[in-house]
């Protein structure tokens, strides 16, 4: 079976700092993954996806970047930390092609990042 | 590109009465509709999905209906339960769409009050 692991939980970074959150799935492969960002009490944002190793597209203009070194593996970055980066990150992966259309996507337990 | 719309955003129900949210989508390509249930501090988590074919799906006390022609598509959940209160989630997408990407609705906030 398919499951979907994301870390930290939670994670508390100064304003300024690196920040890194990892995404990996098991049982599938060539996912697509997405990273989104939900803001407290608000719906959610897509912030990147990718439909293979290298390939990342970007939703919104930001201080973040996301990155994808292996199939199943999704990575999201930021080097300076503003306080605006504050937020519940959720990373998912969806089956990709025909799939998609009798599939959504599977989500991740989520980071809760406070930016202080 | 398409867009969801959700409503209400929040709503308040008596445990044991019935909660509907409706969701509208723009896309008359889109073909597949799921609903998300998100919990204090957890990930949203599927808890079901509808496609073009079908006009109505039910499991145990929650269903989903859609109206193709109109563009929209409800959730109806019955005897609710302290349990069911949380957020819940529209979406739909469309075969071939970039990325097979899902777009949501705002979310609606449903508490069930004892």
């Amino acid at each position: 079976s398919q499951t979907i692991h994301q870390w930290p939980a939670t994670l508390v970074q100064p304003v300024g700092s690196p920040l890194s959150l990892e995404c990996t799935v098991e049982g599938t492969s060539n996912p697509n993954l997405y990273w989104y960002r939900q803001a407290a009490g608000r719906g959610l944002q897509l912030l990147f996806y990718s439909v293979g190793i290298g390939q990342i597209s970007s939703e919104v203009p930001q201080n973040l970047s996301a990155s994808r070194p292996q199939d199943r593996q999704f990575i999201l970055s930021s080097k300076k930390l503003l306080l605006s980066d504050s937020g519940f990150y959720l990373c998912a992966w969806r089956t990709p092609g025909q799939g998609s259309a009798n599939y959504g996507y599977t989500f991740g337990s989520g980071t809760r990042l406070t930016v202080v | 590109g398409e867009n969801v719309e959700q409503h209400p955003s929040t709503l308040s129900v008596q445990e044991g009465d019935s909660a509907v949210i409706k969701c509208t989508y723009s896309d008359s390509a889109s073909n597949y509709f799921p609903w998300y249930k998100q919990e204090l501090g957890k990930g949203p988590q599927l808890i079901i999905d509808i496609r073009s074919n079908v006009g109505e799906k039910k499991d145990q006390r929650i269903a989903v209906t859609l109206n193709k022609t109109a563009k929209h598509f409800s959730l109806h959940i019955t005897e609710t339960q302290p349990e069911d209160s949380a957020v819940y989630f529209c979406a739909a997408s469309r075969a071939k769409a970039a990325g097979n990407k899902l777009t949501f609705g705002g979310g609606t906030r449903v508490l069930v009050k004892p």
